[in-house]
């Protein structure tokens, strides 16, 4: 079955601080990460996102760190503020070759960023 | 640039009436289209995806079905509500196959449907 497994569900972090979001997933035709923050009653926005072709990529203070071997994948959040406080998901989809492209999302983390 | 409407934003229906939930999206061409519940406190669960008119494909059996009348619009419909469908329904759409962010998909705002 694919999964993605997503730790922690959730996590405060003092503003300035660093947020870190694990994730795992099993399928090995999974290609292509992205990452969505969702505010409360809003649909999720894609953050940004990465392909197994590099180790990481940062946009701004958001970085996704790739490590293809063991399978897992992170986000950080440098220089955490108060309205980076949301749910995260990370999310996983396979080149299947077809014409879509289905995410398998993980359960998501709760970010608080105390001021 | 590129918009995806969701109605209604909340829908409160008693157990037992029908649904219809509509999605389009502007600015864009054969797009794939999708429809995901989120319930409370949970992640997203893909329902139904489309990457024509016409062509839907279902990812979990359930009391929904979706169609897909025209290029750019998505339905996701029920003819008996369940107290298990309440949760939150979102559409999303990627680009079509074969341009280079076809592997992007971009949500809608959402409908609230909460069945009593």
């Amino acid at each position: 079955q694919q999964q993605v497994k997503q730790s922690p569900q959730s996590l405060i972090v003092q503003k300035g601080g660093i947020s870190i979001i694990n994730c795992a997933y099993e399928n090995t035709a999974f290609d292509y990460f992205p990452w969505y923050q969702q505010f409360p009653g809003k649909g999720p926005a894609l953050l940004i996102a990465i392909r197994p072709d590099v180790s990481e990529k940062k946009e701004g203070r958001f970085t996704i760190s790739f490590n293809k071997s063991a399978k897992q994948f992170s986000l950080h959040i440098m220089d955490s503020q108060p309205g980076d406080s949301a749910t995260y998901f990370c999310a996983a989809s396979p080149n299947s070759g077809g014409s879509n492209y289905k995410l398998t999302f993980g359960k998501g983390t709760l970010l608080t960023v105390n001021p | 640039s590129q918009t995806i409407h969701q109605w209604p934003a909340t829908l409160v229906q008693p157990v037992g009436s029908p649904l219809s939930l509509e999605c389009t999206v502007e600015g864009t061409s054969n797009p794939n289209l999708y429809w995901y519940r989120q319930a409370a406190g949970r992640g997203l669960q893909l329902l139904f995806y489309s990457v024509g008119i016409g062509q839907i494909s279902s990812e979990v059996p359930q009391n929904l079905s979706a169609s897909r009348p025209q290029d750019r619009q998505f339905i996701l419909s029920s003819k008996k509500l369940l107290l298990s469908d309440s949760g939150f329904y979102l559409c999303a759409w990627s680009a079509d196959p074969g341009t280079p962010i076809s592997y992007e998909q971009y949500f809608g705002p959402g409908t609230r449907l909460t069945v009593t």
